[in-house]
């Protein structure tokens, strides 16, 4: 299956609320409310922030949120803060017990 | 507090088969979770290699799944990744990771371990 399709990048000013965007079709993204988000600072470990299209595990900041519409799945960080700045990727349920990652937005807090 | 580590040779020949643990401390391997691998090539996106339960069932990438095999130790509390016939498309940093929540890569993850395919 093709990578979920990402914009490479994204920023905000502190603050503000970022909202990154993560296409696939009808057979990932669009067919199952599977979709987490990871963070992913340099050098670093990816981190769970979403889960199932709009969930946070425990400890996730409420300032990051996800939401779905048809092939289309967002995150969005509001009151943008420096911590903030990483790559981010979304991931989808594929079916047939495969998961597909997204291609990956890199966040600059300006 | 779950803690995960891998290990393997950090440097594998074109051909040979790439093999990695990954230690599970601070819980269970038997628990009911999913455990999985995850690769990333340098400066490249995150790419989902397959997962094992606890019981042992296996699921694959299906692009890599002829040459991937994911196995469970539980006397050791420990889980494998062995990857046959490597190219240097398969120079990556590899993560292993605990599936705490449902149809998810991982919510913790080993520090990753980085893997060079080269003679």
């Amino acid at each position: 299956q093709s990578a979920l399709t990402q914009p490479p990048s994204a920023s905000g000013s502190p603050g503000q609320s970022v909202t990154i965007s993560c296409t696939g079709t009808s057979s990932d993204v669009g067919g199952y409310n599977y979709v987490s988000w990871y963070q992913q600072h340099p050098g670093k470990a990816p981190k769970l922030m979403i889960y199932e299209v709009n969930k946070r595990p425990s400890g996730v900041p409420d300032r990051f949120s996800g939401s779905k519409s048809g092939n289309t799945a967002s995150l969005t960080v509001s009151g943008l803060q420096a911590e903030d700045e990483a790559d981010y990727y979304c991931s989808s349920y594929a079916g047939s017990n495969n998961y597909v990652f997204g291609t990956g937005t890199k966040v600059t807090v300006l | 507090q779950v803690h995960l580590q891998e290990s393997g040779p950090g440097l594998v020949k074109p051909s040979e088969t790439l093999s990695l643990t990954c230690a599970v401390s601070g819980g269970s391997i038997s628990s009911s979770n999913w455990w999985s691998w995850v690769r990333q090539p340098p400066g490249k996106g995150l790419e989902w290699i397959g997962e094992i339960s606890h019981s042992g069932r296996t699921n694959y990438n299906l692009s890599l799944k002829s040459r991937v095999t994911i196995s469970i130790d539980k006397s050791n509390n420990q889980f494998s990744l062995k990857l046959s016939s490597v190219t240097a498309a398969d120079t990556a940093v590899y993560y292993c990771a605990r599936e705490g929540y449902s149809f998810t890569s991982g919510d913790v993850w080993g520090q990753g371990t980085t893997v060079t395919v080269s003679s």
